[in-house]
């Protein structure tokens, strides 16, 4: 079946990298999606990966996905107070025209 | 771009009556929009797939005729939550897919809070 996992909590100083993980367990997702919540907000989209990609980077935030072990990470350099917010893995069979699996979420806490 | 706009963003009414929220794509057409619920501090469920111009795709466990959904243009999909009781007091959220190109992905509303009294 389709699950997919996450650490519930992460707290980071200012500065420093953040790295969030996720596994999956559906060989067969195709995309993969990282997805940010802010307090009584819905979902913005900070980036995917498509499957057959070991690596995308944009700005401040990279993605690492290691299909073999079904284990993909979101890296934040500089974590800012900004990034504070709750972090959604999320996989999908064929593109965003599927459902979503999602994760049930990693709490980023920046602290000083 | 890839703007979705959910209405209202919050709502409070009496256990009866029946709500309904809009989700609309701004800026794109949508030929797939999606409806969520998320419980505090967990992660989205997915309630419904709904494709323009036909019945709505229901996940095993929701209700359709408690939650009603109508997709009735490439921009506009509603969902009215019919007779609401507190049990249906949730976060609802929306999301679009642009139609016609498979590997973009679903972007989301700013959610619905809803609390029946």
């Amino acid at each position: 079946g389709e699950d997919v996992e996450q650490s519930l909590f992460l707290s980071v100083r200012e500065g420093d990298s953040s790295v969030i993980n996720c596994t999956y367990t559906d060989s067969s997702s195709t995309y993969l999606y990282w997805y940010k919540q802010e307090p009584g907000a819905g979902l913005q989209l900070l980036t995917y990966i498509f499957s057959n990609m070991d690596m995308k980077q944009d700005q401040r935030l990279t993605v690492l996905l290691n299909k073999k072990d079904k284990h993909l990470s979101l890296r934040i350099a500089d974590t800012q107070t900004g990034d504070s917010a709750i972090y959604f893995c999320a996989e999908s069979m064929a593109g965003g025209y599927n459902k979503l699996i999602f994760g049930a979420g990693t709490r980023l806490a920046v602290h000083p | 771009g890839a703007v979705v706009s959910q209405h209202p963003s919050w709502v409070i009414c009496k256990s009866g009556t029946s709500v309904k929220i809009e989700c609309r794509s701004l800026d794109f057409q949508a030929t797939t929009m999606f409806w969520y619920r998320q419980f505090p501090k967990q992660s989205l469920m997915l309630m419904a797939t709904s494709n323009e111009g036909s019945k709505a795709t229901y996940e095993q466990g929701v209700e359709k005729d408690k939650f009603l959904i109508n997709h009735a243009s490439l921009t506009l999909s509603t969902l009215t939550v019919t007779s609401a009781h507190p049990e249906d007091s949730s976060f609802y959220i929306c999301s679009a897919h642009r139609g016609g190109q498979g590997n973009q992905p679903q972007h989301f509303g700013d959610g619905t809070r809803l609390s029946i009294l």
